[in-house]
């Protein structure tokens, strides 16, 4: 069974621009979540997908970060226009459900720097 | 706001020594997940656990949740260097399963 695929693996961009990330989760899986990981600190969720619909996205930076997953499968996840403290690894997870012990798979992530 | 603080932030042992991560909270969880990190890839999750005073054992590594639920423990025996990499601790709420990291343990075993 393959794993989360997430592209770019790395992406260095100055302040200002635009950036696109792209996730492809487990096959079958309904759920998809999009984290933020800065250096030395645990992931914070950013957005949580049900198939297409959004479930929580309460800590998305909504004037400058946005997601999408039209289908119910592949996801992306925008930053527009991006900031020096943006810069982190953004990790895409996805499982079957959203339920109590439901194990999340994670993906590789993408390394952001923000110059 | 529920929060996870992990101790020690940082360990540096040598092989074949013993030491225990402490993951702690405030806030109830109605279960706690430990994964572990190596670099350049995403958590991989280790365990999972859900009621009060449970320990589970994966081969060397032994993990309880406290009776309270607001706080876990992982204890490694006789560590490797294969068991270098970032421990994070993960709740989750009675009312979703959004996950609540911790910030992390990065351990290095020393050959």
């Amino acid at each position: 069974e393959a794993g989360v695929a997430q592209s770019p693996r790395y992406k260095i961009i100055e302040k200002r621009q635009s950036v696109a990330f792209w996730c492809n989760p487990i096959s079958g899986h309904a759920t998809l979540y999009w984290y933020q990981q800065i250096l030395g600190q645990g992931p914070k969720l950013l957005i949580q997908f049900q198939n297409n619909g959004v479930v929580d996205d309460s800590q998305l930076p909504k004037d400058r970060f946005s997601a999408e997953r039209l289908k119910g499968v592949d996801s992306t996840l925008k930053i527009q226009p991006a900031k020096l403290e943006d810069s982190a690894v953004y990790l895409c997870a996805s499982n079957r459900f959203a339920g109590g012990g439901e194990t999340q798979y994670f993906g590789p992530g993408t390394r952001l720097l923000v110059l | 706001t529920q929060l996870l603080e992990q101790s020690p932030q940082f360990l540096s042992i040598q092989e074949g020594e013993n030491l225990t991560v402490y993951c702690n909270s405030s806030s109830v969880f109605s279960s706690l997940q430990w994964y572990r990190q190596e670099p350049g890839e995403g958590p991989v999750l280790l365990v999972t656990v859900v009621t009060g005073g449970e320990v589970k054992k994966l081969k060397r590594l032994t993990f309880q949740f406290g009776d309270a639920r607001k706080d876990s423990s992982l204890h490694i025996t006789a560590a490797q260097p294969g068991d270098t990499g970032l421990y994070l601790c993960a709740g989750a709420g009675d009312s979703s399963y959004k996950l609540i990291f911790g910030s992390g343990t990065r351990l290095l075993v020393r050959p």
